[in-house]
Protein backbone atom coordinates (compact mmCIF):
# COMPACT_ATOMS: atom_id res chain seq x y z
CA UNK A 1 0.00 0.00 0.00
CA UNK A 2 0.95 3.35 -0.32
CA UNK A 3 0.77 4.71 3.62
CA UNK A 4 1.13 2.97 7.25
CA UNK A 5 -1.24 0.34 7.53
CA UNK A 6 -2.93 -0.55 11.12
CA UNK A 7 -4.81 -3.13 12.24
CA UNK A 8 -7.09 -3.53 13.60
CA UNK A 9 -9.16 0.07 13.05
CA UNK A 10 -10.62 -0.58 16.58
CA UNK A 11 -10.38 -3.16 19.30
CA UNK A 12 -12.80 -3.62 23.07
CA UNK A 13 -11.28 -5.79 24.91
CA UNK A 14 -12.02 -6.69 28.55
CA UNK A 15 -9.41 -5.78 31.24
CA UNK A 16 -6.98 -8.87 31.93
CA UNK A 17 -7.11 -9.87 28.44
CA UNK A 18 -4.33 -9.84 25.77
CA UNK A 19 -3.97 -7.18 22.56
CA UNK A 20 -1.86 -7.39 19.66
CA UNK A 21 -1.90 -4.70 17.41
CA UNK A 22 -0.36 -4.79 13.50
CA UNK A 23 1.34 -2.38 11.76
CA UNK A 24 2.63 -2.63 8.06
CA UNK A 25 4.83 0.24 7.91
CA UNK A 26 5.16 1.91 4.28
CA UNK A 27 7.73 -0.62 2.14
CA UNK A 28 11.17 -0.25 2.37
CA UNK A 29 11.29 1.88 5.09
CA UNK A 30 14.09 1.38 7.77
CA UNK A 31 12.84 2.78 10.91
CA UNK A 32 9.25 1.91 12.50
CA UNK A 33 7.77 3.62 15.57
CA UNK A 34 4.86 2.92 17.94
CA UNK A 35 3.33 6.17 19.69
CA UNK A 36 0.09 6.26 21.79
CA UNK A 37 -2.09 9.07 21.66
CA UNK A 38 -4.74 9.96 24.29
CA UNK A 39 -7.38 12.13 23.18
CA UNK A 40 -6.55 15.98 23.23
CA UNK A 41 -2.89 15.43 23.68
CA UNK A 42 0.19 14.78 21.38
CA UNK A 43 1.42 11.23 20.36
CA UNK A 44 4.06 9.89 23.30
CA UNK A 45 6.90 7.59 21.98
CA UNK A 46 6.77 3.77 23.26
CA UNK A 47 9.51 2.38 21.16
CA UNK A 48 11.09 2.02 17.83
CA UNK A 49 12.99 -0.43 15.68
CA UNK A 50 15.63 0.21 12.85
CA UNK A 51 15.29 -2.76 10.46
CA UNK A 52 14.30 -5.76 12.92
CA UNK A 53 16.46 -4.93 15.73
CA UNK A 54 14.39 -2.74 18.81
CA UNK A 55 16.66 0.29 19.50
CA UNK A 56 14.83 2.12 21.93
CA UNK A 57 12.05 0.55 24.39
CA UNK A 58 12.62 3.56 26.98
CA UNK A 59 8.92 4.99 26.35
CA UNK A 60 7.07 1.57 27.24
CA UNK A 61 5.20 2.26 30.21
CA UNK A 62 5.50 -1.28 32.01
CA UNK A 63 6.96 -4.86 31.38
CA UNK A 64 3.18 -5.69 30.07
CA UNK A 65 3.90 -4.05 27.19
CA UNK A 66 6.36 -5.30 24.52
CA UNK A 67 7.05 -5.11 20.22
CA UNK A 68 8.42 -6.60 17.97
CA UNK A 69 9.29 -6.85 14.27
CA UNK A 70 11.37 -10.00 12.93
CA UNK A 71 11.78 -9.52 9.52
CA UNK A 72 12.28 -5.78 9.72
CA UNK A 73 8.84 -5.65 8.32
CA UNK A 74 5.68 -5.91 9.94
CA UNK A 75 5.38 -5.19 13.93
CA UNK A 76 3.35 -6.22 16.43
CA UNK A 77 2.83 -4.55 19.81
CA UNK A 78 1.86 -6.72 22.57
CA UNK A 79 -0.33 -5.39 25.87
CA UNK A 80 -0.32 -7.68 27.95
CA UNK A 81 -3.50 -8.50 30.66
CA UNK A 82 -4.93 -5.01 29.90
CA UNK A 83 -6.04 -2.59 31.82
CA UNK A 84 -8.64 0.51 31.48
CA UNK A 85 -5.72 3.14 31.64
CA UNK A 86 -4.35 1.81 28.56
CA UNK A 87 -7.37 2.82 26.45
CA UNK A 88 -5.98 5.06 24.22
CA UNK A 89 -4.99 5.39 20.30
CA UNK A 90 -2.01 3.29 19.44
CA UNK A 91 -0.07 4.76 16.39
CA UNK A 92 2.48 3.23 14.02
CA UNK A 93 4.84 5.78 12.23
CA UNK A 94 7.62 4.58 9.22
CA UNK A 95 10.41 6.59 7.45
CA UNK A 96 13.03 5.46 4.97
CA UNK A 97 16.03 6.26 7.51
CA UNK A 98 17.71 4.81 10.67
CA UNK A 99 15.91 6.32 13.70
CA UNK A 100 18.25 9.34 15.15
CA UNK A 101 19.44 10.29 11.66
CA UNK A 102 19.40 14.43 10.90
CA UNK A 103 15.81 15.25 8.51
CA UNK A 104 14.23 12.15 9.80
CA UNK A 105 10.48 12.10 8.20
CA UNK A 106 8.17 10.17 10.04
CA UNK A 107 4.66 8.60 8.31
CA UNK A 108 2.13 7.91 10.70
CA UNK A 109 -0.59 5.28 10.23
CA UNK A 110 -4.22 6.16 10.99
CA UNK A 111 -3.64 4.12 14.70
CA UNK A 112 -5.84 1.33 16.13
CA UNK A 113 -8.32 2.98 18.83
CA UNK A 114 -7.84 0.52 21.96
CA UNK A 115 -11.22 0.23 24.90
CA UNK A 116 -10.29 -1.79 27.52
CA UNK A 117 -13.20 -2.02 29.24
CA UNK B 1 7.42 20.73 32.76
CA UNK B 2 6.86 19.25 29.92
CA UNK B 3 9.27 19.01 27.40
CA UNK B 4 6.95 20.57 24.43
CA UNK B 5 4.05 23.13 25.58
CA UNK B 6 1.64 23.91 23.56
CA UNK B 7 -1.42 26.04 23.66
CA UNK B 8 -4.50 23.50 22.78
CA UNK B 9 -7.06 26.57 21.76
CA UNK B 10 -9.17 26.13 19.76
CA UNK B 11 -8.67 28.37 16.98
CA UNK B 12 -10.81 29.81 14.77
CA UNK B 13 -10.26 32.43 12.35
CA UNK B 14 -12.13 33.87 8.72
CA UNK B 15 -10.84 32.56 5.94
CA UNK B 16 -8.39 34.67 4.23
CA UNK B 17 -6.37 35.43 7.77
CA UNK B 18 -3.10 35.15 8.71
CA UNK B 19 -2.74 32.09 11.48
CA UNK B 20 0.27 32.12 14.04
CA UNK B 21 0.84 28.86 15.99
CA UNK B 22 3.18 28.43 18.66
CA UNK B 23 5.57 26.08 21.01
CA UNK B 24 7.75 26.57 23.38
CA UNK B 25 10.38 23.79 24.49
CA UNK B 26 12.61 23.39 27.50
CA UNK B 27 15.33 21.10 26.26
CA UNK B 28 17.88 23.05 24.82
CA UNK B 29 19.93 19.95 23.01
CA UNK B 30 16.33 20.10 20.62
CA UNK B 31 18.12 20.85 17.13
CA UNK B 32 15.02 18.75 15.08
CA UNK B 33 12.17 21.13 14.48
CA UNK B 34 8.49 19.71 12.91
CA UNK B 35 5.44 20.72 12.52
CA UNK B 36 2.83 17.61 11.70
CA UNK B 37 -0.96 18.77 10.66
CA UNK B 38 -3.98 15.83 11.67
CA UNK B 39 -6.86 16.07 10.65
CA UNK B 40 -9.83 14.19 12.46
CA UNK B 41 -9.62 10.94 12.72
CA UNK B 42 -6.60 10.60 10.50
CA UNK B 43 -2.68 10.17 11.34
CA UNK B 44 -0.48 12.85 11.78
CA UNK B 45 0.91 14.80 8.73
CA UNK B 46 4.45 16.09 8.40
CA UNK B 47 3.79 19.88 7.47
CA UNK B 48 7.47 21.43 7.82
CA UNK B 49 10.89 20.83 8.93
CA UNK B 50 13.21 22.90 10.60
CA UNK B 51 17.57 22.02 11.73
CA UNK B 52 18.41 24.42 14.12
CA UNK B 53 17.46 28.05 14.06
CA UNK B 54 15.83 30.31 11.53
CA UNK B 55 12.83 30.24 9.13
CA UNK B 56 11.69 28.19 6.37
CA UNK B 57 8.50 29.05 3.88
CA UNK B 58 7.04 25.98 1.84
CA UNK B 59 3.86 27.75 -0.03
CA UNK B 60 1.38 29.44 2.62
CA UNK B 61 3.20 28.16 5.20
CA UNK B 62 6.74 29.61 7.05
CA UNK B 63 7.95 28.07 10.09
CA UNK B 64 10.38 30.13 12.57
CA UNK B 65 12.93 28.59 15.13
CA UNK B 66 14.68 30.96 17.78
CA UNK B 67 16.70 28.30 19.73
CA UNK B 68 17.71 31.71 22.03
CA UNK B 69 14.22 31.54 23.21
CA UNK B 70 13.09 28.27 23.35
CA UNK B 71 10.10 29.59 20.85
CA UNK B 72 9.23 27.81 17.28
CA UNK B 73 6.13 28.86 15.25
CA UNK B 74 4.26 28.55 11.79
CA UNK B 75 2.34 30.75 10.12
CA UNK B 76 -0.51 29.93 7.53
CA UNK B 77 -0.91 33.17 5.15
CA UNK B 78 -4.60 33.30 3.62
CA UNK B 79 -5.59 30.29 5.60
CA UNK B 80 -8.37 28.18 4.23
CA UNK B 81 -11.27 26.30 5.26
CA UNK B 82 -9.19 22.85 4.17
CA UNK B 83 -6.67 24.29 6.63
CA UNK B 84 -9.33 23.44 9.61
CA UNK B 85 -7.02 20.61 11.58
CA UNK B 86 -5.13 20.13 14.56
CA UNK B 87 -1.22 21.41 14.03
CA UNK B 88 1.57 19.41 16.10
CA UNK B 89 4.58 20.74 16.76
CA UNK B 90 7.55 17.90 16.94
CA UNK B 91 10.86 18.12 18.09
CA UNK B 92 14.08 16.02 18.68
CA UNK B 93 17.55 16.11 19.58
CA UNK B 94 20.06 16.05 16.70
CA UNK B 95 20.94 12.46 17.06
CA UNK B 96 18.02 11.49 19.34
CA UNK B 97 15.32 8.68 18.20
CA UNK B 98 12.47 10.03 20.45
CA UNK B 99 10.46 12.50 19.17
CA UNK B 100 8.67 14.61 21.30
CA UNK B 101 5.27 16.53 20.16
CA UNK B 102 3.15 19.09 21.30
CA UNK B 103 -0.71 18.58 22.46
CA UNK B 104 -1.89 20.05 19.51
CA UNK B 105 -3.60 23.32 18.72
CA UNK B 106 -6.75 23.04 16.76
CA UNK B 107 -7.40 25.17 14.26
CA UNK B 108 -10.75 26.22 12.47
CA UNK B 109 -11.06 28.42 9.37
CA UNK B 110 -14.08 29.97 8.76
CA UNK B 111 -15.50 30.55 5.26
Amino acid sequence: GAGVSQSPRYKVTKRGQDVALRCDPISGHVSLYWYRQALGQGPEFLTYFNYEAQQDKSGLPNDRFSAERPEGSISTLTIQRTEQRDSAMYRCASSPRRGGTVNEKLFFGSGTQLSVL
Amino acid sequence: QKEVEQDPGPLSVPEGAIVSLNCTYSNSAFQYFMWYRQYSRKGPELLMYTYSSGNKEDGRFTAQVDKSSKYISLFIRDSQPSDSATYLCAMSPNTGNQFYFGTGTSLTVIP
